[in-house]
């Protein structure tokens, strides 16, 4: 596998469920992040991980748990979501050098379709 | 007022026109601007990317900033149906963090 996956693809869940997304980024990099993305509306920042350190946490409702075991490995773990939580979850990653210049090429992942009821 | 503004559209042109897609942004220390482009049911890819003023051609893609306006573009030419996605601009907003337009559907047809 290459570059940045992102398992499942699709995910329906009710509102009392709990469920995790996967990300895995093949590419060596040691900055991942999580992005939202409704339709006709900017891709929002979640989440940013920098050498496995939370760095920023855009003021997202604690009903999504961001984890990062290692720099290759990001999970977005949901408990009692909202419909308007429904949207495309796109992880990312890039090279993220400590001091590193803010022109890192972030490359994306396929994204999880998530549907909530 | 949003750090970056993007026309959704949908643009719809035919194949071999010029395509014009561009963005405003608000805030005046943004030096580095991004093009993505995103096909359905696929994450964002980088297109281009240039530092402050400027342009800057990719084979039938140009990128240009305009700072003075604030002002960012990406002109396609001789347009092919195999450019029809979603164009999302993008500038840094510090360190790790990408500030995003909407994005601006296209459909170039034959």
């Amino acid at each position: 596998e290459t570059g940045v996956t992102q398992t499942p693809r699709h995910l329906v869940m009710g509102m009392t469920n709990k469920k995790s997304l996967k990300c895995e980024q093949h590419l060596g990099h040691n900055a991942m992040y999580w992005y939202k993305q409704s339709a006709k509306k900017p891709l929002e920042l979640m989440f940013v991980y920098n050498f496995k350190e939370q760095t920023e946490n855009n003021s997202v409702p604690s009903r999504f748990s961001p984890e990062c075991p290692n720099s290759s490995h990001l999970f977005l773990h949901l408990h009692t979501l909202q419909p308007e939580d429904s949207a495309l979850y796109l992880c990312a990653s890039s090279q993220g050098r400590a001091g590193g210049r803010s022109t890192d090429t972030q490359y994306f992942g396929p994204g999880t379709r998530l549907t909530v009821l | 007022q949003k750090e970056v503004e993007q026309d959704p559209g949908p643009l719809s042109v035919p194949e071999g026109a010029i395509v014009s897609l561009n963005c405003t942004y608000s805030n005046s220390a943004f030096q580095y601007f991004m093009w993505y482009r995103q096909y359905s049911r696929k994450g964002p890819e980088l297109l281009m990317y240039t530092y402050s003023s400027g342009n800057k051609e990719d084979g039938r893609f140009t990128a240009q900033v305009d700072k003075s306006s604030k002002y960012i573009s990406l002109f396609i030419r001789d347009s092919q149906p195999s450019d029809s996605a979603t164009y999302l601009c993008a500038t840094s907003g510090g360190y790790n963090k990408l500030i995003f337009g909407a994005g601006t559907r296209l459909a170039v047809h034959p």
